[in-house]
Parts: structure tokens; C-alpha cells; sequence
């Protein structure tokens, strides 16, 4: 059984563009939750998605947005990076009833 | 608001010690608390999920134990190896709101 899936592993971009990064869960998982990781702060939620809806969300700027497809690969986006951004961007899935979460490796962004 | 604490924040051991853990929280309004693993640049492992009606869960030689009563959860590792060496992050997920609040982790290191 595949774990979760997160491309691309590395991005690099300058300030002001915009990022997609992309998750695809375990095999019938429906819910996939977004974290940032930086050293500073620590992990911090981002979003969960079930079935294509938002169910939960974080707090972080409007800038932070994502979304879920039918098939429940989510996409994470962010506009006008900032150097803060530079972070590790985790995903992780579960099942419907917030069970155990499956991590995948992350996204490491660099905003330069 | 749910804080989570992790104690010690870094801790070096010789190799076939027992230790632990320790991870608080500070609203015992909790659905679940998990544990994980995470080594340099990668994502998360999940070790043990303790639901909020269980006391404890064993895996191998871990033990993780939950006082909902007293917002407190302990990690316990028993005969530790080089390969124990990573950072532990404890993690709660609320009753309300449903949110994911991980604490900063404690950075084990294994000497052989």
C-alpha cells in the first residue's frame, strides 16, 4: 500500500511568486490535513480537507489556500511568498474519523 | 486555547537506558493524542495513538500513557538503541474544532 505522496520534494522561489504543492493520500483516506514546520515555530496547522470541503482551518493569512479533489488529492497554494514562507510543508492523511494521521516526507520551499 | 508542552526539550542517553518522555496539554477537552518520530529533514512516523477513553498503548518497546485528568502524557522507551536517535513530537487533536496542536518536541540522541 503507498503511503502519502508529496510533490515536488524542493522549490525554490523569489519573493512575490506563487507556490502549488501537491499531496496525494493513502488509498482510501479522505481526509488530508496541511502543517507548516519551521524551526521557530514549531508544526502548525494549516488546513483539513474531507471530501473536497475545508472542515478545519488554521491560523494563517489568506495568502495560505488549498483544495481537494474528488479522487482526495489536495493541492496547497500560496500567493506572494514572503521570506517567512521558507518552511517544510508536511501533509498528512487519515480516515474518515481523524484516526491515526500518515505523514508523507514534505515539500521544503525556499523563498529567496 | 490548547497549549502542549514537551519536557525535556533535548535529552542525550547512553545506549540500553530506559527513559522518558514527557508531553502535557493544557485542555483536557482531547479526542485523541498521538506520538511520532522524525528524523533530520524527513517527515512524520507515527508511533502510538491513545484515544481519549484509553489510559495506554504499548508498541515493542514503547509505552505511551495518558492522564486526561491531569493534561499530561508520557513516552516511555525502553532499552534504548542508536537508531532511538530523532526528535518525538507529541501531538492532541481537540474535541472542539478538531484541530491538530503539536508541541515543539524533545530531541533524543543514543550513544553507543
Amino acid at each position: 500500500k503507498a503511503g502519502v505522496t508529496q510533490t515536488p520534494r524542493y522549490l525554490i522561489k523569489t519573493r512575490g511568486q506563487q507556490v502549488t504543492l501537491s499531496c496525494s493520500p493513502i488509498s482510501g483516506h479522505r481526509s488530508v490535513s496541511w502543517y507548516q514546520q519551521t524551526p521557530g515555530q514549531g508544526l502548525q496547522f494549516l488546513f483539513e480537507y474531507f471530501s473536497e470541503t475545508q472542515r478545519n482551518k488554521g491560523n494563517f493569512p489568506g495568502r495560505f489556500s488549498g483544495r481537494q479533489f474528488s479522487n482526495s488529492r489536495s493541492e496547497m497554494n500560496v500567493s506572494t511568498l514572503e521570506l517567512g514562507d521558507s518552511a517544510l510543508y508536511l501533509c498528512a492523511s487519515s480516515q474518515a474519523d481523524r484516526t491515526d494521521q500518515y505523514f508523507g516526507a514534505g515539500t521544503r520551499l525556499s523563498v529567496l | 486555547k490548547q497549549e502542549v508542552t514537551q519536557i525535556p526539550a533535548a535529552l542525550s542517553v547512553p545506549e540500553g537506558e530506559n527513559l522518558v518522555l514527557n508531553c502535557s496539554f493544557t485542555d483536557s477537552a482531547i479526542y485523541n493524542l498521538q506520538w511520532f518520530r522524525q528524523d533530520p529533514g524527513k517527515g512524520l512516523t507515527s508511533l502510538l495513538l491513545i484515544q481519549s477513553s484509553q489510559r495506554e498503548q504499548t508498541s515493542g518497546r514503547l509505552n505511551a500513557s495518558l492522564d486526561k485528568s491531569s493534561g499530561r502524557s508520557t513516552l516511555y522507551i525502553a532499552a534504548s538503541q542508536p537508531g532511538d536517535s530523532a526528535t518525538y513530537l507529541c501531538a492532541v487533536i481537540n474535541t472542539g474544532g478538531f484541530k491538530t496542536i503539536f508541541g515543539a518536541g524533545t530531541r533524543l540522541f543514543v550513544k553507543a
